[in-house]
Parts: C-alpha cells; sequence; structure tokens
C-alpha cells in the first residue's frame, strides 16, 4: 500500500536557523505530493504541493521538490523563524482525493 | 467564505453518553471527511463522503462509531455510547470537486470523555 515516512521529531532550531524535514514515500504510480501545516491549536493547513517529477511547491519561504528517483519531498526553509512553530505533515494523493499522511513533526524554534 | 466550521469546539462528556459531532462544509465543496487526531495514534481518517455519500468508512474504529451527510452543508459524527479512550480532536475536512488533495480543515472539535 501507499505509506509516507517522515523524520521523527520533535525538532529544535534557533531563529534564522536553516531547516530540513525529510519525507519519503512509497506508492504505485506517481503521486501529488504536498506539505500541511497544523499551528497550534488549529486544523491544518496546505502549505505547498506538488504533482510531478522535478516539480518544486513552494510557500512562506518554504520549498520542497518532488524526487522521484529517490522517492522524496524533503521540505526546506533557508531561514526559520518562531512563527513557523507548528507540525509538519507531508502527504501524498492519487487524485481520489483520499490523503495519506506520515506522522507529523513537531518543529518549535527558539528565539 | 466561513471556512468549514465544526461545532462544538470542546465538549466534556461522561462515559456511556452520547455525542454528536458537528460540521458545515465549505459551499461548493463535494468531499468531506472526518478525522481524528490524538498523541498515539496521530491523525486517522475515520470516514470520507463524495456528494453526500460515504466512499470509504474503513477507518471507523468500531460499531459505536457513525456518520452522517444528510445534505451537502451538514455532516454530523456520533458516538453512542462514548469511552474514555475516544478522547482525541476530531477534525473535519472538505475539499473542492478535482481539488487534487486540497483539503481544507476546520478548527476541530476536543472531545474529553471522563
Amino acid at each position: 500500500g501507499n505509506s509516507v515516512t517522515q523524520m521523527e521529531g520533535p525538532v529544535t532550531l534557533s531563529e534564522e536557523a536553516f531547516l530540513t524535514i525529510n519525507c519519503t514515500y512509497t506508492a504505485t504510480g506517481y503521486p501529488s505530493l504536498f506539505w500541511y501545516v497544523q499551528y497550534p491549536g488549529e486544523g491544518l493547513q496546505l502549505l505547498l504541493k506538488a504533482t510531478k517529477a522535478d516539480d518544486k511547491g513552494s510557500n512562506k519561504g518554504f520549498e520542497a521538490t518532488y524526487r522521484k528517483e529517490t522517492t522524496s519531498f524533503h521540505l526546506e526553509k533557508g531561514s526559520v523563524q518562531v512563527s513557523d512553530s507548528a507540525v509538519y505533515f507531508c502527504a501524498l494523493n492519487f487524485g481520489n482525493e483520499k490523503l495519506t499522511f506520515g506522522t507529523g513533526t513537531r518543529l518549535t524554534i527558539i528565539p | 467564505d466561513a471556512g468549514v466550521i465544526q461545532s462544538p469546539r470542546h465538549e466534556v462528556t461522561e462515559m456511556g453518553q452520547e455525542v454528536t459531532l458537528r460540521c458545515k462544509p465549505i459551499s461548493g465543496h463535494d468531499y468531506l471527511f472526518w478525522y481524528r487526531q490524538t498523541m498515539m495514534r496521530g491523525l486517522e481518517l475515520l470516514i470520507y463522503f463524495n456528494n453526500n455519500v460515504p466512499i470509504d468508512d474503513s477507518g471507523m474504529p468500531e460499531d459505536r462509531f457513525s456518520a452522517k451527510m444528510p445534505n451537502a452543508s451538514f455532516s454530523t459524527l456520533k458516538i453512542q455510547p462514548s469511552e474514555p479512550r475516544d478522547s482525541a480532536v476530531y477534525f473535519c475536512a472538505s475539499s473542492p470537486p478535482a481539488g487534487g488533495g486540497i483539503q481544507y480543515f476546520g478548527a476541530g472539535t476536543r472531545l474529553s470523555v471522563l
């Protein structure tokens, strides 16, 4: 079956540090890939997406590139802020609207 | 648009009581999803609907859980009887036609069963 594996959290960084959260997937075929973010006390919201190999999704300074050869979709940001503290979920889907989520990675940014 | 609206935001009940969670999806969206989130199990998809019809309920934990979508603007998730292990945050999400995996989540209902 389809699955998503994320790096274990929690991740704690200082403000302005470089961020990478690893995500790999297992799927038959070529899914669309997503990063969702959940701020404290809120529901998840879409951060970025990519629909085919080599596509780069970007939003709010975050980026992720769809790598078919390594089945990966790692999330990166060059300089994190305290306001980026949240839980980040990697996910995939095949267009049937149902998303397969990873377990989530909790990120805390220290001033 | 007001987004996906869930009610109540918090629910505290005693074991054995019936609990009903409510969701109003975004107008025009034809998919509706119910999720449960706990520290132990993470985010779990319970059931989802397309055009008010249940498509996949394989995530519903047991017969105590039921979900309905009587029309395009309203859905309920009912637990009867409730148990302490049902304590969690329950999210509703909706998706537009051909949304391609983009789901819009409500703020959630935090359920505590004592």
